[in-house]
């Protein structure tokens, strides 16, 4: 099985920097993702790590540790847009995509 | 355009009334899953599928049914549905193989039954 931890609430001013922390357990790894969900919508695509360090795309950064089971989001220029939930969701095993997602940290941006 | 196409979009139903939640992929996904989402409780697996004819369960499969007859398809079945099933489901499907093996999720049925 899997244990993914993430807050389950965090609260941003408009144009600050957030991180989003996520520690997971998993038998094997083949990769984390990082979906968005503003309430009531299906999740969307984030970002997608399967090496060790830090990828970009834009506002949005993420980064992963595999020895230490630990990803982060960096949310930066909050806008408020941004309130939403964040879900991480690591890949176990080579070759399988059964995608067990955590609870989600919901994002409040706040003026 | 690439989706994921989930019908229908809300249902209120009896509980005991048998009902399919349809799922449609037009990727061409070998995987594709179902998830409920409660409050407080995430999105959970209820079973998934890696090609067709092949399906497994999630994490919580007891009172569902799903099959896999054609690539593009993965009906989500409750035969007898009960009030404990009320919940927001949504399909997703993803490539086996390729670079980002991302999940594209369908719309959502918010599914009652009373």
């Amino acid at each position: 099985g899997q244990n993914i931890d993430q807050p389950t609430e965090m609260t941003a001013t408009e144009g600050a920097i957030v991180q989003i922390n996520c520690t997971y357990q998993t038998s094997g790894f083949n990769g984390l993702f990082w979906y968005q969900q503003h309430a009531g919508e299906a999740p969307t695509f984030l970002s997608y790590n399967v090496l060790d360090g830090l990828e970009e795309k834009g506002r949005f950064s993420s980064f992963l540790s595999r020895s230490k089971g630990y990803s982060y989001l960096l949310l930066k220029e909050l806008q408020m847009k941004d309130s939403a939930s964040y879900l991480c969701a690591p890949i176990p095993g080579a070759g399988s995509y059964q995608l067990t997602f955590g609870k989600g940290t919901k994002l409040s941006v706040i003026p | 355009e690439a989706q994921v196409t989930q019908n229908p979009r809300y249902l209120i139903t009896v509980t005991g009334k048998k009902l399919t939640v349809t799922c449609s992929q037009n990727m061409n996904h070998e995987y594709m899953s179902w998830y409920r989402q409660d409050p407080g409780l995430g999105l959970r697996q209820i079973y998934y599928s890696m090609n067709v004819e092949v399906t497994d369960k999630g994490d919580v499969p007891e009172g569902y049914k799903v099959s896999r007859k054609e690539k593009r398809n993965f009906p989500l079945i409750l035969e007898s549905p009960s009030p404990n099933q009320t919940s927001l489901y949504f399909c997703a499907s993803s490539p086996d193989r390729g670079r980002v093996p991302e999940a594209f999720f369908g719309q959502g049925t918010r599914l009652t039954v009373v």
